[in-house]
């Protein structure tokens, strides 16, 4: 059974400082791999999407790299603002027919940037 | 983001009562689902329908009972249920074959 970890379950950083975010999963096989945040009382925003074949994925200050074979994910947030405070959550796709839409969640990392 | 949207966003309800939750796509997706998340857990996959057909049942007990009328609207029916049922219920959508879900804001039910 496929299970997401993510390290550390919270982090508080000062703003302006370049942080990670960890994500490990026990199934290599994997279709592709997510990134989302969370604000409070919200719903979840996709950040970014890695297919299984892809090594990483940027957008604006956010880098996704996948490591497939080791089973690990790491988020780079660059500059971080207190803006960026939210919870992140790593979801990982299982293959086969169906199994795109089966997404397994990790309990995320609360990130609290300090002004 | 108003493209998937949910309601209501509250709900208290006793263990005897019977409730349903809404959600709404305007996004033309042909997918949709419903994910508990509970303090403490991961988000949990509760239920997946592909063109109005279930694909996805997680083992869900039966006082829940999803309904899908057409492609943009999802329901969730709730009956006799359990302090522990008491949870953000989020509602997605996507185009399917892995495409990125769209989320709802959720609906926060609490069960006296």
């Amino acid at each position: 059974k496929q299970e997401v970890t993510q390290i550390p379950a919270a982090l508080s950083v000062p703003e302006g400082e370049n942080l990670v975010l960890n994500c490990s999963f026990t199934d290599s096989a994997i279709y592709n791999l997510q990134w989302f945040r969370q604000d409070p009382g919200k719903g979840l925003t996709s950040l970014l999407l890695i297919q299984s074949s892809q090594r990483e994925q940027t957008s604006g200050r956010l880098n996704a790299s996948l490591d497939k074979s080791s089973g690990r994910s790491t988020l780079y947030i660059a500059a971080s603002q207190p803006g960026d405070s939210a919870t992140y959550l790593c979801a990982v796709t299982p293959p086969g027919v169906g199994g795109s839409e089966k997404l397994v969640f990790g309990k995320g990392t609360k990130l609290t940037v300090n002004p | 983001e108003t493209g998937v949207t949910q309601t209501p966003r509250h709900l208290v309800m006793g263990m005897t009562n019977k409730k349903s939750l809404k959600c709404e796509q305007h996004l033309g997706h042909n997918a949709m689902y419903w994910y508990k998340q509970s303090a403490k857990k991961p988000l949990e996959l509760m239920f997946v329908y592909n063109f109005k057909e279930q694909t996805e049942n997680n083992s869900v007990p039966s006082r829940f009972s999803p309904e899908c009328p057409n492609s943009s609207h999802l329901f969730l029916h709730l009956h006799t249920l359990q302090p522990e049922d008491s949870a953000l219920y989020l509602c997605a959508s996507s185009q399917g074959n892995g495409q990125p879900q769209h989320f709802g804001d959720g609906t926060r039910l609490s069960i006296l």
